[in-house]
């Protein structure tokens, strides 16, 4: 089974330049969940869909950042412009069940930003 | 908001010792979840606790989840150099999990 696909694995920007990141989740994982993880920080939540919906963007900074879902599949996250302090690897996760019954996360490799 | 906290936030071992690490929430759980990163990895699951008070065996880790189900545990008994990495607990109090600080394990041969 294939796992969660990320792309880039790594980018370099100055700030107040754009990025995208994009996320394949594991074939018909319902849920999808984007983390930021700043170097010696747990993952931090940052927006959670399940199929095409959003659940949660509670901690999502919508002034610069923005998500989405297309068709309940792919997903990909923006930032415009990037900050210094968006320097971080930004994970994405997918779980084969609901939103409110999650079970186990699977991660992709992850999205290394450098924003310099 | 819901907060996980973790301790110690290093821990340096010799190969053979044992190592726990403990989670704290500020809010009652409704499960708690354990993973593991190694340097430059991302997030491996390791387990899924649910009920009050329940201890769960993996080898040589066992995880327990407290009696109030705002705290939880991880011991590793006679520590490998395979054990090397980052352990996080990751809290679920409705629906999105919120992840502990972390504790960095380094073990020494």
């Amino acid at each position: 089974e294939a796992g969660v696909a990320q792309s880039p694995r790594y980018k370099i920007i100055e700030k107040r330049q754009s990025v995208a990141f994009w996320c394949n989740p594991i074939s018909g994982h319902a849920t999808l969940y984007w983390y930021q993880q700043i170097l010696g920080q747990g993952p931090k939540l940052l927006i959670q869909f399940q199929n095409n919906g959003v659940v949660d963007d509670s901690q999502l900074p919508k002034d610069r950042f923005s998500a989405e879902r297309l068709k309940g599949v792919d997903s990909t996250l923006k930032i415009q412009p990037a900050k210094l302090e968006d320097s971080a690897v930004y994970l994405c996760a997918s779980s084969p069940r609901t939103a409110t019954n999650t079970g186990e996360l699977f991660f992709g490799e992850g999205s290394r930003l450098t924003v310099l | 908001g819901q907060q996980v906290m973790q301790i110690p936030q290093y821990q340096h071992v010799q190969e053979g010792e044992d190592f726990t690490t403990y989670c704290n929430s500020s809010t009652t759980l409704s499960n708690i979840q354990w993973y593991k990163q190694r340097p430059g990895g991302h997030p491996v699951f390791l387990i899924q606790l649910v009920k009050s008070g329940e201890v769960k065996k993996q080898k040589r880790l066992t995880f327990q989840f407290g009696e109030a189900k705002k705290n939880s545990s991880l011991h590793i008994t006679a520590t490998q150099t395979t054990d090397v990495g980052t352990y996080f607990c990751a809290g679920s109090g409705t629906y999105k999990y919120i992840f502990g600080t972390g504790t960095r394990l380094k073990v020494l041969a």
